[in-house]
């Protein structure tokens, strides 16, 4: 049960648009459609942002948005903002009846 | 407002059991299309599903950890807990319960700092 694996950390400017990669396996984002992303502030508990690939939870801006190419999901972000820096990660259901995490990305907005 | 809360002693020695209990008010852990999870979080590195259960008390485990863990469930009391054995320096963490619904967490609880230390 390996890790998914994010880029340590992406940044960009207020206003631009950054995609944030989330790669699995066969057993785990290539096989379902279940992968989710979380945003996570320092000392805070993560919060869900993206569930089932590209679903919003009520509140969550439509700024965000989510996709999937085989083992490859991603995060989108766009109009980014001050308060979007923070700490993300993927995660996804496995065959194992399981959930991995991705090790997380460290969003910098310069 | 569904809330959990995490409770347990912060500091367990090395090769004891860690426990910890969650609590949950505003909803019923007997919910059908609900299971309780148990996440972890290094200090400054990243999140790791420790495990969950359902109210049947049904579980699933992270295979790397399965033979140090379990969790289990008590519906009279609205709660569920684990259990982690024969613990090391590496088991220091934040430790977080949440609901998930389809593999995905949308409640946390705010975590309890864990530390392993004689």
């Amino acid at each position: 049960q390996s890790a998914l694996t994010q880029p340590a950390s992406v940044s960009g400017s207020p206003g631009q648009s950054i995609t944030i990669s989330c790669t699995g396996t066969s057993s785990d984002v290539g096989y379902y459609n279940y992968v989710f992303w979380y945003q996570q502030y320092p000392g805070k508990a993560p919060k869900l942002m993206i569930y089932d690939v590209n679903n919003r939870p009520s509140g969550v801006s439509n700024r965000f948005s989510g996709s999937k190419s085989g083992n490859t999901a991603s995060l989108t972000i766009s109009g980014l903002q001050a308060e979007d820096e923070a700490d993300y990660y993927c995660s996804s259901h496995t065959t194992s009846d399981t959930v991995v995490f991705g090790g997380g990305t460290k969003l910098t907005v310069l | 407002q569904l809330q959990l809360q995490e409770s347990g002693p912060g500091l367990v020695k090395p090769s004891e059991t860690l426990s910890l209990t969650c609590t949950v008010s505003g909803g019923s852990i007997t919910s059908s299309s609900h299971h309780w999870a148990w996440i972890r979080q290094p200090p400054g590195k990243g999140l790791e599903w420790i495990g969950s259960i359902y109210y049947s008390g049904k579980t699933y485990y992270n295979l790397s950890l399965k033979s140090r863990i379990i969790i289990s469930v008590d519906t009279s009391k609205n709660q569920f807990s684990l259990k982690l054995s024969s613990v090391t320096a590496t088991d220091t963490a934040m430790y977080y319960c949440a609901r998930e619904e389809s593999s995905r967490a949308d409640y946390w609880g705010q975590g309890t700092l864990v530390t392993v230390s004689s």
